[in-house]
């Protein structure tokens, strides 16, 4: 089954202490991107990557590190997680940056840092 | 830069009626896509309508139709004979066509369908 796969769906962890969400899809897209939703704001981008290697910021990179080694892989990385980054994050991809077609996104993973 | 407005955080409509969403955007683009999206209490987002800016004529999805006037710069949702199934999050979103790295969400408007 083509899909985006996140992990984890939910996780909980303490000021400061670094944490990775994993993201993965089966579709060969070289475009992957990360979304954290708020209540009131939509969703907003992370960081998005074009293809191997290639990553850049999007509208709200600051806390967050992401790397791109594999064509599949896309991990989220909070280095020193602040309770300001409790959301929900979106991984999402597309077969190409220009597709006109929508995302197909991840099933979310709702983050609490305490 | 390009922004999405939802005007409605929530709307309510009985079960069998019609419901229409409202979206508007603001770009100086003129090539560009125009989304819905359907987020259910399982989180999953859910592509229901897209529209290509070049077309005039209004896309449709079995109940899904949009009413997109360009012009205007809005994007509406109409969402006919409600289902308990369509209670959901929707979000509007719009993409620039060459160049684009990302879809610009709007706020989200959340539907109540009422048996």
């Amino acid at each position: 089954e083509a899909q985006v796969t996140q992990n984890p769906r939910y996780l909980i962890t303490v000021t400061g202490k670094k944490l990775t969400v994993t993201c993965s899809q089966n579709m060969n897209h070289e475009y992957m991107s990360w979304y954290r939703q708020d209540p009131g704001l939509g969703l907003r981008q992370i960081y998005y990557s074009m293809n191997v290697e290639v990553t850049d910021k999007g509208d709200v990179p600051e806390g967050y590190k992401v790397s791109r080694k594999e064509k599949r892989n896309f991990p989220l990385i909070l280095e020193s997680p602040s309770p300001n980054q409790t959301s929900l994050y979106f991984c999402a991809s597309s077969l190409r940056v220009y597709f006109p077609y929508g995302y197909t996104f991840g099933s979310g993973t709702r983050l609490t840092v305490v | 830069a390009q922004t999405v407005t939802q005007s409605q955080p929530e709307m309510s409509v009985q079960e069998a009626e019609t419901v229409t969403l409202s979206c508007t955007y603001d770009t100086s683009e003129s090539d560009y896509y125009l989304f819905w999206y359907k987020q259910p209490p399982s989180r999953q987002m859910i592509l229901v309508i897209r529209q290509e800016a070049y077309k005039q004529q209004n896309a449709t999805e079995n109940r899904f139709s949009v009413n997109f006037q360009k012009a205007a710069k809005s994007f509406s949702l109409k969402i006919s004979d409600s289902q308990l199934g369509d209670a959901a999050m929707y979000f509007c979103a719009y993409r620039r066509g060459q160049g684009a790295q990302k879809l610009v969400f709007g706020q989200g408007t959340r539907l109540t369908i009422n048996p």
